[in-house]
């Protein structure tokens, strides 16, 4: 069966640290990963998403970046937090094209 | 105009009632919908998914399309403590890469 793992699962950080959240899928090849981000009272964000080692989409422009170096491992990246970076971020896969998507269990990242 | 809007909510309902929760959507290219249930402070857990329009039925859940009236709704029978947590609808369009989510409706199922 697929697992998807996403760690830390809390994380307190200075402004302008950097900033590295790993999620890997286990149990599928080829999946589309999403990275996406939930304010406190709000839906979900969507940040980066990507099809395939290497190809990454970005949704909204700021100071973060995805990375994709294996098939199964998406890595959300900062060189520089902000306080405004602080929330819940989500690592989720789905089978490409047209399915339905599986989440981890998110990190609670605090910018102080 | 947002691209799926959700009731606000929260909603608080005793236990074994029947609680319908709705979403909107604008775009009529999105075929694909999705019900997301989530405990606080964890990754939304998959509820339901379907592509047509009508009824699925899961249990206690039932998920219901209107593509006409962009129009998605789930219903859960015989309501329980457990059921409270945030609900979350999903959307995924035609091309089978981004997944659209309502903001979410809180429920609370008191005993």
């Amino acid at each position: 069966s697929q697992t998807i793992h996403q760690w830390p699962a809390t994380l307190v950080q200075p402004v302008g640290s950097p900033l590295s959240l790993e999620c890997t899928v286990e149990g599928t090849s080829n999946p589309n990963l999403y990275w996406y981000r939930q304010a406190a009272g709000r839906g979900l964000q969507l940040l980066f998403y990507s099809v395939g080692i290497g190809q990454i989409s970005s949704e909204v422009p700021q100071n973060l970046s995805a990375s994709r170096p294996q098939d199964r491992q998406f890595i959300l990246s900062s060189k520089k937090l902000l306080l405004s970076d602080s929330g819940f971020y989500l690592c989720a896969w789905s089978v490409q094209a047209n399915t339905e998507a599986f989440f981890g269990q998110g990190t609670r990242l605090t910018v102080v | 105009q947002k691209e799926v809007e959700q009731d606000p909510g929260p909603l608080s309902v005793p236990e074994g009632a029947i609680v319908s929760l709705n979403c909107t959507y604008s775009n009529s290219a999105f075929q694909y919908f999705m019900w997301y249930r989530q405990y606080s402070r964890k990754g939304p857990e998959l509820l339901m998914y379907t592509y047509s329009s009508g009824n699925k039925e899961d249990g206690r859940f039932t998920a219901q399309v209107d593509k006409s009236s962009k129009y998605i709704s789930l219903f859960i029978r015989d309501s329980q403590p457990s059921d409270s947590a945030t609900y979350l609808c999903a959307i995924m369009d035609n091309y089978g890469q981004n997944f659209v989510f309502g903001p979410g409706t809180r429920l609370s199922v008191l005993p």
